[in-house]
Order: structure tokens, then C-alpha cells, then sequence
């Protein structure tokens, strides 16, 4: 069945660098893309979105890139911080439907 | 603080006891939301009420029941579990419309059970 999943299960970085976490869907009618961080103790917390009609998208240190033709989606979060150690997840949808969620990137960020 | 209240946040309950969960939103949605978060596995969607009205139940046992009294309180009850069903348990809520997909949730309930 339809899935979406993720090339790496942890990242390690050095404070200061820019990070780079990837997912990977198989869906072809996914045409809705969020970003999720996940603090230990925590909930999962919205970082950006995307809709397929879009390749990239930026926000406040993130910026995500998607590519439909191999069916691919990054986050890439600049400078990255010790506040950014985290599980990072992708979700997508089609037609409006609910969310499918990847298991997760767990990015360590070495000070 | 994201607007979205679980107690407890933490259970430890045998296999033959009852227990509730508590979600509470504070951000006037109307869609509210159960998940199952196991290690290194995707976040399971459990059930969906949209208008206190469940839309949605994901082929989950009947030993979990949900009750939505209205839009912004959600339980999830236990009874009779399985060791297999411990996991963190999250909620979320949700605004409807074009934005029903960004979710807000909770903090979760880490069940274990015995």
C-alpha cells in the first residue's frame, strides 16, 4: 500500500551547520506536505507546510523543498541550534484526507 | 503551551482495570483527534470526531472507546488492554476547513500496561 517514509533514521550535526532531512512518499496523489518537530516530552509541533503546486517554501530558519517528479520532500533548517535536537516528521495527504506520518529523523545537534 | 491539554501524562494500569484519558482544547477547533505513538513506528490515527461527531475509526479494538461530549473535550477510555498497547498516546485538534490539516497536540499520556 501507499506509504510514506524516510532515507534516514538519525541525523547528527554540528551546531552552526545546516541540516538537511529527507522523506520520501509513494503516493503520486499526495498534494499536501506538513513538517513536524517532536521535543522529547512532547507533542508533535507544526513547523511548515506545502501544497504540490508549490517546489519550495521558506520560513524562519526552514525551508522545505518538494520534488513530485521523485516523489521527495526535504526540510533543511539553517544554522542549525541545540534547540533544534528533535524528531522530525513528515505527513502527507491527498484529496484532503487525513494526515499519513513517517516515523521520524532524529537529529542530534552536536554543541 | 500549544492549546492543547492531556491528563494524565502518565499511566501505569493492569490488564484488567479501567482508566480514561483526558484531552482538553483551548483553541476553538472543531475536529479533535486520538493517535497511537509506538517507538520508531508512524503515528497511528486512531479516531477522528469532527462536531462531536465520530468520523472516523481506524479498524482500532473495541477495548479502547472514545467519547467526544463536545468540541473541545475528547476521552479516550481503557478496559481489559494489552501489554502491546503501551505507547504514548497523543491528541489533536484541528481547525476544519481548508486548514484541517494542521493539527495542534497535545503533550500525550504515556500508558503502560502491566
Amino acid at each position: 500500500g501507499e506509504s510514506v517514509g524516510l532515507h534516514l533514521p538519525t541525523l547528527s550535526v554540528q551546531e552552526g551547520d545546516n541540516s538537511i532531512i529527507n522523506c520520501a512518499y509513494s503516493n503520486s496523489a499526495s498534494d499536501y506536505f506538513i513538517w513536524y518537530k517532536q521535543e522529547s516530552g512532547k507533542g508533535p509541533q507544526f513547523i511548515i507546510d506545502i501544497r504540490s503546486n508549490m517546489d519550495k517554501r521558506q520560513g524562519q530558519r526552514v525551508t522545505v523543498l518538494l520534488n513530485k517528479t521523485v516523489k521527495h520532500l526535504s526540510l533543511q533548517i539553517a544554522a542549525t541550534q541545540p534547540g533544534d535536537s528533535a524528531v522530525y516528521f513528515c505527513a502527507e495527504s491527498s484529496n484532503n484526507n487525513d494526515m499519513r506520518f513517517g516515523a521520524g529523523t532524529r537529529l542530534t545537534v552536536k554543541p | 503551551e500549544t492549546g492543547v491539554t492531556q491528563t494524565p501524562r502518565h499511566l501505569v494500569m493492569g490488564m484488567t482495570n479501567k482508566k480514561s484519558l483526558k484531552c482538553e482544547q483551548h483553541l476553538g477547533h472543531n475536529a479533535m483527534y486520538w493517535y497511537k505513538q509506538s517507538a520508531k513506528k508512524p503515528l497511528e490515527l486512531m479516531f477522528v470526531y469532527n462536531f462531536k461527531e465520530q468520523t472516523e475509526n481506524n479498524s482500532v479494538p473495541s477495548r479502547f472507546s472514545p467519547e467526544c461530549p463536545n468540541s473541545s473535550h475528547l476521552f479516550l477510555h481503557l478496559h481489559t488492554l494489552q501489554p502491546e498497547d503501551s505507547a504514548l498516546y497523543l491528541c489533536a485538534s484541528s481547525p476544519g476547513g481548508p486548514a484541517k490539516n494542521i493539527q495542534y497536540f497535545g503533550a500525550g499520556t504515556r500508558l503502560s500496561v502491566l
